[in-house]
């Protein structure tokens, strides 16, 4: 099973302010590589797939770049709405795993 | 526009058993393999099982649920099941059911399963 790492775990942020939270893959995935956004009470939305395509309809303040076992999500200029827990999901193999989450917050 | 929409949730003592349903719209529910993902409180999320499309319908399972936990689907109803057998406290989760087209690209709004006697 592939085990996902991602950092930091929580990020205490303002409106406005760029955002990296990384993920790091236990061995190379390729760029077989998801971001999900939760916000509480709510089921997770696929934000990039393949670690650097946009799903459609996500704003251009995403991104998401790496391959093999480095991977970055970025938000160029958060806005309020952004506020959540973001994941990484590896699918190069069975099982799916997915990092523990970064919490962004005030 | 595709939907997901668990449902057979509930409290159930620990020992127990229960099948949860997921009924997907909008797309062809056959092309399609299907997974099952949780979230305990305040936790992460969590994979928990998978089953192709296609006639084989083969299963995927994680450790922590292979032997207790069945994934089936009915192409004729679109409906995805999960039977869940000999439920523990820490099976206490929000069960969602997602497309899976290798990534979770669709999700359902998730269907809470407290173990608790």
């Amino acid at each position: 099973e592939i085990q996902m790492t991602q950092s930091p775990s929580t990020l205490s942020i303002f409106v406005g302010d760029r955002v990296v939270i990384t993920c790091r893959a236990s061995q190379s995935i390729s760029g077989w590589l998801a971001w999900y956004q939760q916000k509480p009470g709510k089921a997770p939305k696929l934000l990039i797939y393949k670690a650097s395509s946009l799903e459609s309809g996500v704003p251009s303040r995403f991104s998401g770049s790496g391959s093999g076992t480095d991977f970055t999500l970025t938000i160029s200029s958060l806005l309020p709405d952004d506020f959540a827990t973001y994941y990484c999901q590896q699918y190069n193999s069975y099982p799916p795993t997915f990092g523990q989450g970064t919490k962004v917050e005030i | 526009e595709v939907q997901l929409v668990e449902s057979g949730g509930g409290l159930v003592q620990p020992g127990g058993s229960l099948r949860l349903s997921c009924a997907a719209s909008g797309f062809t529910f056959s092309n399609y393999a299907m997974s099952w993902v949780r979230q305990a409180p305040g936790k992460g999320l969590e994979w928990l099982s998978g089953i192709v499309h296609g006639g084989a319908a083969t299963t995927y399972y994680a450790d922590s649920v292979k032997g207790r936990f069945t994934v089936s689907r009915d192409n004729s109803k679109d409906t995805l099941y999960l039977q869940m057998n000999i439920l523990r406290a820490e099976d206490t989760a929000v069960y969602y059911c997602a497309r899976d087209s290798k990534l979770l690209d669709y999700w359902g709004q998730g269907t809470l399963v407290t173990v608790s006697s």
